[in-house]
C-alpha cells in the first residue's frame, strides 16, 4: 500500500534558526495536507497542496508540492518557541476511484526550538 | 460550540477486556476516521466511514470494530484480539464537498491496557 516517509524525526533548533521537514511518497499523490500537533494536543490542519509545484506561504511557513507529485516539504524561517510540536504531512490519493478522503500519514517530525 | 468530542481522555482497562471508546461531532460532517498515534509511528488509520451504516477497514483494524448508526457517533471498539492496544487514539472528520477537505480531529483518548 501507500507509504509515506518524512525525515527528519526530530529536529532541535535554537529560536531564529530555520527549519525544514521533508515527506516522500512511494506513490502519486493527488494531493498532501500538513498538520501541526501541539505537545499533549492533537493534530491542527494548516495547508493542502494539490497542483504540481505548488508552493504556498502562510507567513513564516513555505509548503512546497514537488513536480511528481511524490515530495513536499514545509520550511519555518525563523523559528519561534511558539513553533514547538510535531509537524505531520498526510498524502491523499484517488487511487481506485474513490479515496473516501483517506490520508496516510507520514511519521512526523518532533521540532524542538531552545530560547 | 461545535467540534468533536472524545471520552474518556484517560482509559484504564485489564487485558483481555473488549473497551470502547466513544466519539461525537456536531459539525455535521460526513466523514468520520480512527486513528491510532503511536510514539514515532505518526498516525495510522484504523477504520473510516464516509455515510452512515458504512464503514471501511484502515491499514490497522485488526482487533478493531466500529459501528456508524448516526451522522454524528462513530464509537471504536478496541477487543481483547489487539495484541498491543495501549496507544493514543484519535477522531477525526471531514466535511465532503468543502474544499480543502481537511481532517478536523478530536482531544483524543489515551488508553493503557495492563
Amino acid at each position: 500500500g501507500q507509504q509515506v516517509m518524512q525525515i527528519p524525526q526530530y529536529q532541535h533548533v535554537q529560536e531564529g534558526e530555520d527549519f525544514t521537514t521533508y515527506c516522500n511518497s512511494s506513490t502519486t499523490l493527488s494531493n498532501i495536507q500538513w498538520y501541526k500537533q501541539r505537545p499533549g494536543g492533537h493534530p491542527v490542519f494548516l495547508i493542502q497542496l494539490v497542483k504540481s509545484g505548488e508552493v504556498k506561504k502562510q507567513k513564516r511557513l513555505t509548503f512546497q508540492f514537488g513536480e511528481a507529485k511524490k515530495n513536499s516539504s514545509l520550511h519555518i524561517t525563523a523559528t519561534q518557541t511558539t513553533d514547538v510540536g510535531t509537524y505531520f504531512c498526510a498524502g491523499g490519493s484517488s487511487a481506485g476511484g474513490t479515496s473516501y478522503g483517506k490520508l496516510t500519514f507520514g511519521q512526523g517530525t518532533i521540532l524542538t526550538v531552545h530560547p | 460550540d461545535g467540534g468533536i468530542t472524545q471520552s474518556p481522555k484517560y482509559l484504564f482497562r485489564k487485558e483481555g477486556q473488549n473497551v470502547t471508546l466513544s466519539c461525537e461531532q456536531n459539525l455535521n460532517h460526513d466523514a468520520m476516521y480512527w486513528y491510532r498515534q503511536d510514539p514515532g509511528q505518526g498516525l495510522r488509520l484504523i477504520y473510516y466511514s464516509q455515510i452512515v451504516n458504512d464503514f471501511q477497514k484502515g491499514d490497522i483494524a485488526e482487533g478493531y470494530s466500529v459501528s456508524r448508526e448516526k451522522k454524528e457517533s462513530f464509537p471504536l471498539t478496541v477487543t481483547s484480539a489487539q495484541k498491543n492496544p495501549t496507544a493514543f487514539y484519535l477522531c477525526a472528520s471531514r466535511m465532503d464537498r468543502a474544499y480543502p477537505y481537511e481532517q478536523y480531529f478530536g482531544p483524543g483518548t489515551r488508553l493503557t491496557v495492563t
